[in-house]
């Protein structure tokens, strides 16, 4: 079946640091991937996606590149800054399944 | 995108009473969904509510305790049934965008805590 697994936390960095989270996952079709993200108090924000292999998504400095052929949607940014400090959760959906990571939980300290 | 609201945004309740939370999308969106956050972890999906249909509801999940109304292409209430403490959490409804990769857009959420 699908799943995702994400790079478990919690990830504390300073402010203006490089930020990676790891996500890879598992798909029986051609599933569409999604960072979500959860500020604190707050329901989940689309953050960005990527429909096929290759594509890159990126949003407020944050970037994921599909990769087909290691099943990765890793997350970066160059340099974070404290209003970053939320839960990130990688997503896929496949023929109307959709399945979240644990998430991971990120702190930016000033 | 789609603006999603939830109410109420927070309640504690009782042992055994129900609780019934609302989800008001402001455009019109065949598939919405109910899931569950339990503190600190990811999400689950409790059903998935198609208006002129029944939900359908995940392992685990079933309508006696998890009654979804979908009344119209709108809007969708979730009650949660003879609640324990076990039952808190936080309860996201989302919608379904189809074009563009079937991304979904949830409401902002509503935490339950059962004393």
């Amino acid at each position: 079946g699908n799943s995702v697994t994400q790079m478990e936390g919690p990830v504390t960095l300073s402010e203006e640091a490089f930020l990676t989270i790891n996500c890879t996952y598992t798909a029986t079709g051609y599933p569409s991937l999604f960072w979500y993200v959860q500020y604190p108090g707050e329901g989940l924000q689309l953050l960005l996606k990527a429909t096929k292999a290759d594509d890159k998504g990126s949003n407020k400095g944050f970037e994921a590149t599909y990769r087909k052929e290691t099943t990765s949607f890793h997350l970066e940014k160059g340099s974070v800054q404290v209003s970053d400090s939320a839960v990130y959760f990688c997503a896929l959906s496949d023929n109307n399944d959709m399945r979240f990571g644990a998430g991971t939980r990120l702190t930016v300290k000033p | 995108s789609a603006v999603i609201s939830q109410k109420p945004s927070r309640d504690i309740c009782q042992r055994g009473t129900s609780l019934t939370i609302q989800c008001q999308v402001d455009s019109q969106v065949t598939m919405m969904f109910w899931y569950r956050q339990q503190p600190g972890q990811s999400l689950t999906l409790i059903a998935t509510a198609n208006q002129g249909s029944e939900a359908t509801y995940e392992s685990g999940f079933v309508i006696d305790k998890f009654p979804i109304s979908r009344p119209n292409l709108t809007f969708s209430t979730l009650t949660v049934s003879n609640l324990s403490p076990e039952d808190s959490s936080i309860y996201l409804c989302s919608v379904e965008r189809v074009a563009g990769g079937h991304e979904q857009y949830f409401g902002p959420g509503t935490r339950l805590t059962v004393t």
